[in-house]
């Protein structure tokens, strides 16, 4: 079992469809949360980062944590043909000296006008 | 704030040559970078991590006399692939950590805009 699973999609919406992204973990020392968005042939973007369990929300982008869980999502409200991308989730363990972080293989979205 | 730059965006080279790759932290200084690689549809591979001032760690499997890393200044992080083969064609991307400025950054890594390179 990998550390950290994302399906890869492709994932195809309409304009202004609300989009869930999501991935699991299995390690349970994994405190930090990050989401990533990368168009094509650039380097990812940081979009949210978070630390605890629960929401946190940035203009139409939500993240969410459940620990327990062991599961992390993303939603994007009144999803744009902009937000077409590959969103790459990451997570880090607290501590390590590295600060390397494990990334998900990325879901492709595709945002239809 | 927290830009990367990387330089060049895009590099052709015949076989045999070596090719270098800047990378640079625009508005804070990085006290660790790091270099991955990126497959077409995949996602990113570390190849290695750099503390300003001393050796790249390596990950296993990476060839540390291909892919010399060095990270001499805050600022600055270069990749050099010697004697680059048609197999070294890749996106190589940086990303650079402060844990200085976290009053202003988020403490994580802030990633450069990927260099392309395709061997001849």
């Amino acid at each position: 079992q990998k550390e950290v699973e994302q399906d890869p999609g492709p994932l195809s919406v309409p304009e202004g469809a609300i989009v869930s992204l999501n991935c699991t973990y299995s390690n349970s020392a994994f405190q930090y949360f990050m989401w990533y968005r990368q168009y094509s042939r650039k380097g990812p973007e940081l979009l949210m980062y978070t630390y605890s369990s629960g929401n946190k929300e940035d203009g139409r982008f939500t993240a969410q944590v459940d620990k327990s869980s062991k599961y992390i999502s993303l939603f994007i409200r009144d999803s744009q043909p902009s937000d077409s991308a590959t969103y790459l989730c990451a997570m880090r363990i607290p501590g390590a000296g590295s600060y390397q972080l494990t990334f998900g293989k990325g879901t492709k979205l595709s945002v239809i006008p | 704030g927290a830009v990367v730059s990387q330089h060049p965006s895009w590099v052709i080279c015949k076989s045999g040559t070596s090719v270098k790759i800047e990378c640079r932290s625009l508005d804070f200084q990085a006290t660790t970078m790091f270099w991955y690689r990126q497959f077409p549809k995949q996602s990113l591979m570390l190849m290695a991590t750099s503390n300003e001032g001393s050796k790249a760690t390596y990950e296993q499997g990476v060839e540390k006399d291909k892919f010399l890393i060095n990270h001499a200044s805050l600022t600055l992080s270069t990749l050099t692939v010697t004697s680059a083969h048609p197999e070294d064609s890749s996106f190589y991307i940086c990303s650079a950590r402060s844990w200085v400025e976290l009053a202003v950054h988020t403490d994580t890594q802030y990633f450069g805009p990927g260099t392309r390179l395709t061997v001849l």
